[in-house]
């Protein structure tokens, strides 16, 4: 069974830092890996989507990359703002899926000023 | 905003009692989802619909049911709450054909007296 996890639960950096964001999975067979910000309060805004034969995407300060072979996929955010803060969750479709996500815990991101 | 609306954003209700929630899409997508949130466990799949009148079940659907009589409209009913229901509830969207982005609702909290 697929199951998708994301350490830490929960960082705080210092404003300006460059952090990574990790999500492992325990079978390579997917079809996509999604990125998604959850602010407080408010429902899930994708930010990434990266195809199995991808190696990463990118959307201004983030980059994403997946490397299929380790069962690994990374979010790189460059010079982190307060703005930042927020739950980052990983997300991934299997092959053999209805279009059924299969989603990590998230990592609860505090970016200080 | 993707279209995408749920109604009521809170409730609070008693235990043994029916509570529907619906979500509303204004984007003619043929895919919408159910989750709930809850701390440490993430995003679980409750039901999900792949058109009108289709409808399946997701990793946590005991105790819910669903229906979608029109392409927008997407009810997640719990047919006798319990205290275990208590809980965010997120409604989603898959974006249209060529994408497997999700489009998220802002949630409905629900608490279960």
């Amino acid at each position: 069974k697929q199951e998708v996890t994301q350490i830490p639960a929960a960082l705080s950096v210092p404003e300006g830092e460059n952090l990574v964001l990790n999500c492992s999975f325990t079978d390579s067979a997917i079809y996509n890996l999604q990125w998604f910000r959850q602010d407080p309060g408010k429902g899930l805004t994708s930010l990434l989507l990266i195809q199995s034969s991808q190696r990463e995407q990118t959307s201004g300060r983030l980059n994403a990359s997946l490397d299929k072979s380790s069962g690994r996929s990374t979010l790189y955010i460059a010079a982190s703002q307060p703005g930042d803060s927020a739950t980052y969750l990983c997300a991934l479709l299997p092959r053999d899926s209805n279009y059924q996500l299969i989603w990590g815990a998230g990592t609860k991101l505090i970016i200080k000023p | 905003d993707a279209g995408i609306t749920q109604s009521p954003r809170h409730k609070v209700t008693e235990t043994g009692t029916p509570v529907t929630l619906r979500c509303h899409q204004t984007e003619n997508h043929r895919y919408m989802y159910w989750y709930r949130q809850d701390p440490g466990h993430g995003l679980r799949l409750i039901h999900y619909s792949y058109g009108v009148k289709d409808t399946d079940k997701g990793e946590v659907s005991d105790g819910y049911s669903v229906s979608r009589s029109k392409t927008e409209d997407f009810l997640l009913t719990l047919e006798s709450a319990t205290s275990s229901q208590t809980s965010v509830y997120f409604c989603a969207m898959k974006g249209p054909t060529g994408t497997d982005t999700q489009y998220f609702g802002p949630g409905t909290r629900l608490t279960v007296l």
